[in-house]
């Protein structure tokens, strides 16, 4: 089955340490999204990427880091410069332009402690 | 500044209780407006795009309105399983970013 998966569903991390938040998908999407949501919030985009090795930052990059080496494949880095990282992560891809149809990953919940 | 506001915040309601969900918007430049399903500990769930005034989608119990300035969401007949918290998001036109509401936690009572 195609779709969009991410890993691992909760991570726990120590404050100044740096952590790799997995997303990969095989649904032949272009694009591909990283969003953040906290509690009572909307979903607030991170970084996002139209095509291999290339990446475009979102409204809240600070502190963030992506790679996009493959095509299936658009990993998360949360640095310790990330101020206050505690959140739950979504990650999502679509055909090119159609970043409003994408479709999302279960998410990863991250807490800091 | 361009924003999206929902409302009301949380909704209780007997099954079979119809009701709507509001979005108001304000942008420059609407692409489209969407609606989205979230279960709890889960990512959204694609559901509806809507990009004029007047224009109407419809998914089993669900039906979305647009109007130039909100889009309502109307619950008809509602069942335990359509308990979930719903998004409003709409698309600017100057640079296609997606601006997405809080959303509206809907819980139906058997």
């Amino acid at each position: 089955d195609g779709g969009i998966t991410q890993s691992p569903k909760y991570l726990f991390r120590k404050e100044g340490q740096n952590v790799t938040l997995s997303c990969e998908q095989n649904l032949n999407h272009d694009a591909m999204y990283w969003y953040r949501q906290d509690p009572g919030q909307g979903l607030r985009l991170i970084y996002y990427s139209q095509i291999v090795n290339d990446f475009q930052k979102g409204d809240i990059a600070e502190g963030y880091s992506v790679s996009r080496e493959k095509k299936e494949s658009f990993p998360l880095t949360v640095t310790s410069a990330q101020k206050n990282p505690t959140a739950f992560y979504l990650c999502a891809s679509s055909m090119r332009d159609k970043a409003a149809e994408a479709f999302f990953g279960q998410g990863t919940r991250l807490t800091v402690v | 500044e361009d924003q999206v506001t929902q409302s009301p915040e949380a909704l209780r309601l007997q099954e079979g209780e119809s009701s709507s969900l509001n979005c108001s918007y304000t942008v420059s430049g609407l692409r489209g407006l969407f609606w989205y399903r979230q279960d709890p500990g889960k990512g959204p769930e694609f559901l509806f795009t809507l990009y004029s005034a007047g224009e109407e989608k419809e998914k089993e119990r669900l039906k979305a309105t647009l109007t130039k300035k909100e889009s309502f969401l109307h619950i008809t007949a509602p069942k335990p399983e359509d308990s979930a918290t719903y998004l409003c998001a709409v698309g600017r036109g100057r640079d296609d970013k997606i601006i997405f509401g809080k959303g509206t936690r809907l819980h139906i009572l058997p």
